[in-house]
């Protein structure tokens, strides 16, 4: 079967530097991405990943491994405002999304 | 901008009862999706479609019924509502699918079966 395994809830400070890990089984891979929604709303997209590596966006870094069925979202300087939940999703072979759960981020002052 | 837009935002509905949620976008995407979020899971693929006219099966189709007369619409119908049918209903779309896979998601329309 296909999986996304990501952390349920993770909790940091606002200005640190927190990491959400995305582990995942598929059948087949056309791309890694990242999602942001706030409580109540629409996910939105931060990132996409195609080739292992790390790709930075602003304050916002996504790293793939293919090989690992790895990838990681950094946020840097966090803010009050990026409490929110951070959901990883992988294309599979037929191009279908693959939802992980979500990681609820919880930004304490 | 508008983007993608759904209607209703909530709806509460009684067992056996029928509805359609209407989905809109204005970017002139050719793909759209329908898909449910519930707690502790992620979003789930219900039906999408291709382009005007075509429709297709996603992952938890059963109890749903979809149309796409048109390109820029995309309705979700419930024939015979149940229980198991409450949860946080997202429209998407997109440009195409073999790309950077960036779907555009409605504000979502939250649906209570009593």
């Amino acid at each position: 079967g296909q999986n996304i395994d990501q952390p349920t809830e993770m909790t940091a400070t606002e200005g640190a530097i927190v990491q959400i890990n995305c582990t995942y089984q598929t059948s087949g891979f056309n791309g890694l991405f990242w999602y942001q929604q706030h409580a109540g709303e629409a996910p939105t997209f931060l990132s996409y990943n195609v080739l292992d590596g790390l790709e930075e966006k602003g304050r916002f870094s996504s790293f793939l491994s293919r090989s690992k069925g790895y990838s990681y979202l950094l946020l840097k300087e966090l803010q009050m405002k990026d409490s929110a939940s951070y959901l990883c999703a992988v294309m599979d072979s037929n191009y279908q999304l693959i939802w992980g759960a979500g990681t609820k981020l919880i930004i304490k002052p | 901008n508008a983007g993608v837009t759904q209607t209703p935002k909530f709806r509460v509905l009684k067992t056996g009862q029928s509805m359609t949620l209407l989905c809109a976008q204005d970017m002139n995407h050719e793909y759209m999706y329908w898909y449910r979020q519930d707690p502790g899971m992620g979003l789930r693929l219900i039906h999408y479609s291709v382009g005007e006219g075509t429709t297709a099966k996603g992952e938890v189709p059963d109890g749903y019924n979809v149309s796409r007369l048109k390109k820029q619409n995309f309705l979700l119908g419930l024939e015979s509502a149940a229980p198991s049918q409450t949860s946080v209903y997202f429209c998407a779309s997109s440009a195409w699918r073999e790309s950077t896979g960036e779907l555009f998601f409605g504000e979502g329309s939250r649906l209570t079966v009593l």
